[in-house]
């Protein structure tokens, strides 16, 4: 089964609008940790958010915020006030405290296109 | 302080040559892993090391991929002999052993990797 789904290939999204890319996983484990990361058309790998699974209040950065549903195994990334240069993959990920070291299983990603 | 350095950024070599791929982490972080990256595959974790012990390697694709870390500032990915379905994006990331987002890994900017 897969751990991290990403049901979105791809998504467009109007500049100056918000969007909600999508992340469900998959544990057995009480302890884990929920990663965001933006991989733009250069190719690097950009950390942008990280909600543990204890944390009571959902993470926010900056424009990205966390819809963290914990019964639901959710995770979904909200963007506020889009811009050009969010236009990119998204990455969910996840790493479980049982797991024997800092492994972080990877979600297939999510393609946003941000339309001027 | 200087992130996770790859090198080289690019590479293109002809089928059947020995290809290696050179990591340097973050200094401080005890875990090092390398990916794969294609639009087939998505991101595949290929191995990691835990204080340059290899701890997982069951990403590894065959015995023609081989990696090693004989110090904590230094790792490298050998593929012999390289074959055209090598051609990938390959990887290093980085993590604490400890800290507030456990897990994080920081990334390289990675290597472009073509085999003719």
């Amino acid at each position: 089964a897969q751990k991290i789904t990403q049901t979105q290939p791809g998504m467009f999204v109007q500049e100056k609008e918000a969007v909600t890319l999508d992340c469900t996983y998959d544990t057995s484990d009480p302890s884990y940790g929920l990663f965001w990361y933006k991989q733009p058309s250069s190719g690097e790998m950009i950390f942008l958010i990280y909600q543990g699974s204890y944390d009571q209040q959902n993470a926010t950065e900056g424009r990205y915020s966390l819809n963290f549903q914990k019964a639901r195994k959710s995770a979904n990334l909200v963007i506020s006030a889009s811009q050009l240069g969010d236009s990119a993959m998204y990455f969910c990920a996840m790493r479980e405290v049982n797991n024997a070291g800092n492994m972080l299983t990877f979600g297939g990603g999510t393609r946003l296109m941000v339309k001027p | 302080d200087a992130g996770v350095i790859q090198s080289p950024r690019h590479e293109v070599t002809e089928m059947g040559q020995e290809v290696t791929l050179r990591c340097k982490p973050i200094s401080g972080h005890d875990y090092l892993f390398w990916y794969r990256q294609t639009m087939m595959r998505g991101l595949e974790l290929l191995i990691y090391f835990n204080n340059n012990v290899p701890i997982d390697d069951s990403g590894m694709p065959e015995d023609r991929f081989s990696a090693k870390m004989p110090n904590a500032s230094f790792s490298t990915l050998k593929i012999q002999p390289s074959e055209p379905r090598d051609s990938a994006v390959y990887f290093c990331a980085s993590s604490p052993t400890s800290g507030a987002m456990w897990g994080e890994q920081f990334f390289g900017p990675g290597t472009r990797l073509t085999v003719l």
